[in-house]
């Protein structure tokens, strides 16, 4: 069946450093990606997606690739900042079959940022 | 602000209560989801409903029911509910749930505590 693994967190960083994720994945058909944030208190947010090999997904300076050969999809940010700390989900979602649209999600990286 | 709008934020309830939450979209989407989501844990489908009939039931124990009245509203009614049933639940709506592509639209949840 279909999986994502994330890198384990939590990462914490300081104000101005880079940022990666990793997330990688497997999957049966043809997936698209996804990166959603979870900000505390409230529900997950779409941050980026990605339908393709090699789409790059981009929002709010976060960036992600689809890599079809190392079934990818990290996601980066050159420079983060405090109100960037909050939880990342990684995610798929296959076609076909009987999918029914489910996303399947990574573990999730908690990601806080000190100023 | 987010487009999909549940409510209560917040709801305690004993084990032989009966509660309704309801979640609602004016996006036009189709396909709608309840998800349960354990703290530092992902989301996990419960429910999805296409075209206001439910489509797909991950095993949901039947003291969790749900009604989708129309296309745009979503209700989960719940009786009889055990302490693990504590934690957040989170609608989601999205255009259809093929393409895979379409991304899922959150909303910020209902934290339900069983007391």
């Amino acid at each position: 069946g279909d999986s994502v693994t994330q890198m384990e967190g939590p990462v914490t960083l300081s104000e101005e450093a880079f940022l990666t994720i990793n997330c990688t994945y497997t999957a049966t058909g043809y997936p698209s990606l996804f990166w959603y944030v979870q900000y505390p208190g409230e529900g997950l947010q779409l941050l980026l997606k990605a339908t393709k090999a090699d789409d790059k997904g981009s929002n709010k300076g976060f960036e992600a690739t689809y890599r079809k050969e190392t079934t990818s999809f990290h996601l980066e940010k050159g420079s983060v900042q405090v109100s960037d700390s909050a939880v990342y989900f990684c995610a798929l979602s296959d076609s076909g079959g009987t999918s029914y649209g489910k996303l399947t999600f990574g573990q999730g990286t908690i990601l806080t940022v000190h100023p | 602000d987010t487009e999909v709008t549940q409510t209560p934020k917040h709801l305690v309830m004993g084990m032989t209560n009966k509660k309704s939450l309801k979640c609602e979209q004016h996006m036009g989407h189709r396909a709608m989801y309840w998800y349960k989501q354990k703290a530092k844990k992902p989301p996990e489908l419960m429910f999805v409903y296409s075209y206001e009939k439910l489509s797909i039931n991950e095993s949901v124990p039947s003291r969790f029911s749900p009604e989708c009245p129309n296309s745009s509203l979503l209700n989960l009614h719940l009786h009889a509910l055990q302490p693990e049933d504590s934690a957040l639940y989170l609608c989601a709506s999205s255009p259809m749930w093929e393409p895979s592509n379409q991304p899922q639209h959150f909303g910020d949840g209902t934290r339900l505590s069983i007391l």
